[in-house]
């Protein structure tokens, strides 16, 4: 059985540091894309980063650019997301999901359950 | 390439047939996805390639289109369906896979 499970979110000042973390199992995680997509409270979601299979390529909104930073461990089959310099609109849920490759196409089938990071003086 | 999707919100009673879409601002072929979410909980994958429907999601989900237009529709609504669906570009490599901003649907 497919798990997600993320873990690290808090409560934080802006401006701070937080790194969550997203432990995988029931797959083989080497050999997938992950995601981490974010939900503010009441609203839709957002993509924030991608990362290969290998962790050669990493891709992110532009609104984290150069802040944020997402990484993998294949041996630990766990994701991370290190977040620099919050600011009270980067709250939100962050969700780890795993990329399927089917037809041509690129598609999150399965997902944790997510961990809220909150960034509030 | 952008996500709309419309209308932001639709009430319906128990029974009824529901439709929704999703428009590309440039062509993506079929490579589309859509999920629900319910209140509280982590999205799920229903359909890929704009119209293949996810081990075990029952077949009154339907999705079509291709190119930049699509719709999801629900045959016959049952109070589960009650959730927030959401359209995602799947084309190319994931750098990006954007979402759509949603369509809650609600049960009259």
């Amino acid at each position: 059985e497919v798990q997600l499970v993320e873990s690290g979110g808090t409560l934080v000042q802006p401006g701070w540091s937080l790194r969550v973390s997203c432990a995988a199992s029931g797959f083989t995680f080497s050999t997938y894309w992950m995601s981490w997509v974010r939900q503010a409270p009441g609203k839709g979601l957002e993509w924030v980063a991608n990362i290969k299979y290998d962790g050669s390529e990493e891709y992110y909104v532009d609104s984290v650019k150069g802040r944020f930073t997402v990484s993998r461990d294949n041996a630990k089959n766990s994701l991370y997301l290190q977040m620099n310099s919050l600011r009270a609109d980067d709250t939100a849920v962050y969700y780890c999901a795993r990329i399927r490759y089917s037809s041509g196409g690129y598609y999150r089938d399965f997902w944790g359950q997510g961990t809220l990071v909150t960034v509030s003086s | 390439i952008q996500m709309t999707q419309s209308p932001s919100s639709v009430s319906a009673s128990v029974g009824d047939r529901v439709t929704m879409t999703c428009r590309a601002s440039q062509g993506i072929s079929t490579w589309l996805a859509w999920y629900q979410q319910k209140p509280g909980k982590a999205p799920e994958l229903l359909i890929y390639g704009a119209s293949s429907l996810e081990s075990g999601v029952p077949s009154r989900f339907s999705g079509s289109g291709s190119g930049t237009d699509f719709t999801l529709t629900i045959s016959s609504l049952q109070p589960e369906d009650s959730a927030t669906y959401y359209c995602q570009r799947a084309n190319s490599s994931p750098p990006g896979l954007t979402f759509g901003g949603g369509t809650k649907v609600e049960i009259k």
